[in-house]
């Protein structure tokens, strides 16, 4: 079975500042998915990157990005120029590559509360 | 566009009363979810629809019944329920279940309060 461990809790970052938040997860695949997710205050779940295991080049969206080191199955995000905007529930989440029997189901972290201070 | 829309917003209901909870996407994706979402907690999984049929039912309680009617909506029947059901309820589509076309979008949740 696959688990996903995000080991910060609550992190607080500076405006304009840089944070990285933490991820790492457990499986016997080969082939999967990683995916960031963003749930603000308002609730809804916004998807920020995803990663494909088989790619070696990191993900990047804008000022997001992720460090993604399979050996060690590590997948951290990091977020630089940090706006208010950004204060949110980060959720990190896995899912199976259709090769390897996936069936549409996320595993998901128990996430991490960002907050951005002025 | 990745919207995913939900309705009601908000929900209260009593114990003895029937509701539904509607999900509607117009991005031609084939497969749509139902997830439970309590406060600071990640969403727990609880049916998956794929090309209108339901392909996976996380063990939920009968007291929940989901439909597809098409490919583009997705209801969840509400009946009996307990307090303990009161949470926030996500519904999500992805293209399909495999192929590289496995992202999920997210709606905006409807907050059920069960009395």
């Amino acid at each position: 079975a696959q688990t996903v461990t995000q080991s910060q809790p609550e992190m607080s970052v500076q405006e304009a500042e840089t944070v990285t938040l933490s991820c790492t997860y457990d499986t016997s695949e080969n082939n999967y998915y990683l995916f960031w997710y963003k749930q603000p205050p308002s609730r809804q779940m916004i998807l920020v990157i995803r990663q494909e295991a088989y790619k070696q080049q990191n993900a990047t969206e804008n000022r997001f990005s992720v460090n993604f080191q399979k050996a060690a199955k590590s997948f951290s995000l990091k977020i630089s120029d940090s706006q208010l905007g950004d204060t949110a529930m980060y959720f990190c989440a896995f899912m199976k590559h259709s090769s390897s029997g996936n069936t549409g189901k996320l595993i998901f972290g128990q996430g991490t509360t960002l907050q951005v201070k002025p | 566009d990745t919207e995913v829309t939900q309705t009601p917003k908000h929900l209260v209901m009593g114990m003895t009363n029937k509701k539904s909870l509607k999900c509607e996407q117009h991005m031609g994706h084939r497969a749509m979810y139902w997830y439970k979402q309590k406060a600071k907690k990640p969403p727990e999984l609880m049916f998956v629809y794929s090309y209108e049929k339901l392909s996976i039912n996380e063990s939920v309680p009968s007291r929940f019944s989901p439909e597809c009617p098409n490919s583009s909506l997705l209801n969840l029947h509400l009946h009996a329920l307990q307090p303990e059901d009161s949470a926030l309820y996500l519904c999500a589509s992805s293209q399909t279940t495999g192929g590289g076309q496995e992202t999920q979008y997210f709606g905006p949740g409807t907050r059920l309060l069960v009395l």
